[in-house]
């Protein structure tokens, strides 16, 4: 069971809003910056978000982050059958591990 | 532009040891600003961090506690790459095994290698 908790799974119809969610505590997202990640099935994942709201060149604006407290949200807006992945938050652990991974959210675009 | 290509067997005996590596370029295993990890991905465990290797004056390495007496991670400077060792496997072991670069100063992956499926079978 991992420390970061998400959703297992979101649905939404194309052209819609979807949020992820991630929540932990103060020891890993409550003190230190969180990535997000993207998983097609058969590819290496790919960084979507870091520090906390920050879209690598390449990533379209449609991808947007952002933490509160002990907790961090993905939105995907303008959905599209290409978004159906899994998605992963990211951070690393003032005590624990150096790196963490939330358990992943599956999207199904409808 | 950094890339990461992976080499190693698909296939291991359990109780055997499993063996990959990461070759680096366009950057060098010896940078300061990062480190040199091994996670692998599995359909019942999703993303799972597994161990790192980094030079920050000397070289440092962090395992999961998971597999933290069966695991090694190496940096090979000669060759610029690093290593992964996983020992005494089974079947729980099975997972597509990717090595990535973990940017130091804001703490994310920027760079994955392309994966190798590993499974653990007779």
């Amino acid at each position: 069971q991992s420390v970061l908790t998400q959703p297992p799974s979101v649905s939404a119809a194309p052209g819609q809003k979807v949020t992820i969610s991630c929540s932990g505590s103060s020891s890993n997202i409550g003190n230190n910056y969180v990535s997000w990640y993207q998983h097609l099935p058969g590819t290496a994942p790919k960084l979507l978000i870091y520090e906390n709201n920050k879209r690598p060149s390449g990533i379209p604006d449609r991808f947007s982050g952002s933490k509160s407290g002990t907790s961090a949200t993905l939105g995907i807006t303008g959905l599209q059958t290409g978004d159906e992945a899994d998605y992963y938050c990211g951070t690393w652990d003032t005590y624990l591990e150096p790196v963490l991974f939330g358990g992943g959210t599956k999207l199904t675009v409808l | 532009q950094v890339h990461l290509q992976q080499s190693g067997p698909g296939l291991v005996k359990p109780s055997q040891t499993l063996s990959l590596t990461c070759a680096i370029s366009g950057d060098s295993v010896s940078t300061n600003s990062a480190a040199w990890n091994w996670i692998r991905q599995s359909p019942s465990r999703g993303l799972e961090w597994l161990g790192r290797t980094y030079y920050r004056s000397k070289w440092y390495n962090d395992y999961a506690i998971s597999v933290k007496s069966r695991i090694t991670v190496n940096p090979d400077t000669s060759k610029n790459q690093f290593s992964l060792q996983l020992n005494s496997v089974t079947p729980e072991d099975t997972a597509v095994y990717y090595c990535a670069r973990w940017d130091h100063d804001s703490g994310y992956f920027t760079i994955w290698g392309q994966g190798t499926m590993v499974t653990v079978s007779s």
